[in-house]
């Protein structure tokens, strides 16, 4: 089954906001409000940051913000900071219980 | 404090047999479903399959069904994942992960059982 679609890269200066796009279908990121993101740094397991399009868990900084509009959800990392240089992955519930990871986004820190 | 812990990593010759390991502590192991995702050399997460042991219900991503098994012993509160004929291209990182019923996200992971096939 096909990524759901996210930029390759962006970046930012630190203090300065990024935003990644995820898009899929009505069948998976259209179609319901479970879209988790996850945070990758290198050589480490995922670390949960959303879940239920812009819920976030206790620990997790108020600098991540997230919404849905349609078939895209987005992910905005305010006040960049060197720490949040990582790759980032959207994930989707599908219809018919299985889940779909974005194509993966690494911000780089300039 | 909830923990998921997968078994080492493994080398293995391609049609050779592996099953790895996730196991849970700090909660109650069957009320939580567990999954699996891939993630090849320098590329992306991918999903491969959920699991609910409390009976064994399982949803395979159609890209991994036929390819992988899962089970689970619940007496050691532990989950498997497993190859009956590797192939080259399962070489990866592959993660466990579990998620409360009725919640739809994963957390937390385990460290990742890195799974390298030779030809």
């Amino acid at each position: 089954q096909s990524a759901l679609t996210q930029p390759a890269s962006v970046s930012g200066s630190p203090g300065q906001s990024v935003t990644i796009s995820c898009t899929g279908t009505s069948s998976d990121v259209g179609g319901y409000y479970f879209v988790s993101w996850y945070q990758q740094h290198p050589g480490k397991a995922p670390k949960l940051l959303i879940y239920d399009v812009f819920n976030r868990p206790s620990g997790v900084s108020n600098r991540f913000s997230a919404s849905k509009s349609g078939n895209t959800a987005s992910l905005t990392i305010s006040g960049l900071q060197a720490d949040d240089a990582a790759d980032y992955y959207c994930n989707s519930y599908k219809r018919g219980g299985t889940y779909v990871f974005g194509s993966g986004t690494k911000v780089s820190v300039l | 404090e909830v923990h998921l812990v997968q078994s080492g990593a493994e080398v293995k010759k391609a049609g050779e047999s592996l099953t790895i390991s996730c196991k849970g502590s700090g909660y109650s192991f069957t009320n939580y479903w567990i999954g699996w995702g891939r993630q090849m050399p320098g590329k992306g997460l991918e999903w491969m399959v959920i699991m609910w042991p409390m009976n064994f219900q399982v949803i395979y991503s159609p890209s991994f069904e036929g390819q992988v098994t899962v089970s689970a012993d619940n007496s050691i509160s532990t989950a498997y994942l497993h190859w009956a004929s590797l192939k080259a291209s399962d070489t990866g990182m592959y993660y466990c992960a579990r998620a409360r019923d009725g919640d739809f996200w994963f957390d937390p992971w385990g460290q990742g059982t890195l799974v390298t096939v030779s030809s």
